[in-house]
């Protein structure tokens, strides 16, 4: 099945520092989504965006869609041990489309 | 808030078995999905349901099933489980409202087959 070029699909940081990563595509997408998995959890719903040059914060966390649609970055300043985990990112080809494409995922890692 | 619930957090089968994971979903949600994880792999679709009966399959379906009886529940069948199919297995749902799909996931059932 189809899926999103994410990267890098690891960081090692130290904490404070900031952290960006992104998703890209040959396709253009309606919607892309970003979540979070923490260890032994499953992933959490970070960031919703529905249209193209969205920027949208949710505290430490800033994501925006692509002009082009077909890609879509993750921010985090000032990075905390609490943000280690996982981050997916998925987008949704058409509105109405029920499935979602997912990126193969970027893994971080904080070193305090 | 919303809750997707899965039975099991954890599991150990042997090889022949046929294993069962449930999902369940308190959002009146209109769809709902089944993945699997893999490191290095992703998020794979296995199967969707968007109603009550109805199924899809997914990018992976091989060696499994799955049932939809009640809007709230979808399971996944493992007909005769196999030590390839070790992995943790994500449900999810979501709504049909406005069109937009913004899923939300269970905490995950690691299964080990031995």
């Amino acid at each position: 099945g189809q899926q999103l070029n994410q990267s890098p699909q690891s960081m090692f940081i130290q904490e404070g520092e900031d952290v960006s990563m992104n998703c890209t595509s040959s396709s253009i997408f309606n919607t892309w989504l970003w979540y979070k998995q923490d260890p032994g959890e499953g992933p959490v719903l970070l960031i919703a965006l529905y249209k193209a040059g969205e920027l949208t914060s949710n505290g430490r966390l800033t994501a925006q869609f692509g002009i082009t649609r077909k890609d879509s970055f993750l921010n985090i300043s000032a990075s905390i041990p609490s943000d280690v985990g996982i981050y997916f990112c998925a987008g949704q080809l058409y509105q109405g489309a029920q499935k979602l494409v997912f990126g193969q995922g970027t893994r971080l890692t904080i070193n305090p | 808030d919303v809750k997707v619930t899965q039975s099991s957090r954890y599991l150990v089968k042997r090889t022949g078995e046929k294993v069962f994971l449930e999902c369940v979903q308190d959002m009146d949600h209109e769809n709902m999905f089944w993945y699997r994880q893999d490191p290095g792999l992703g998020l794979r679709l296995i199967y969707f349901s968007y109603d009550v009966k109805m199924k899809e399959k997914g990018d992976i379906p091989e060696g499994y099933s799955v049932s939809r009886e009640k809007k709230e529940r979808f399971s996944l069948i493992l007909e005769s489980a196999s030590t390839n199919q070790t992995s943790m297995y994500l449900c999810a749902s979501s709504s049909q409202i406005d069109g937009y799909n913004e899923q939300f996931f269970g905490p995950g059932t690691r299964l080990t087959v031995l």
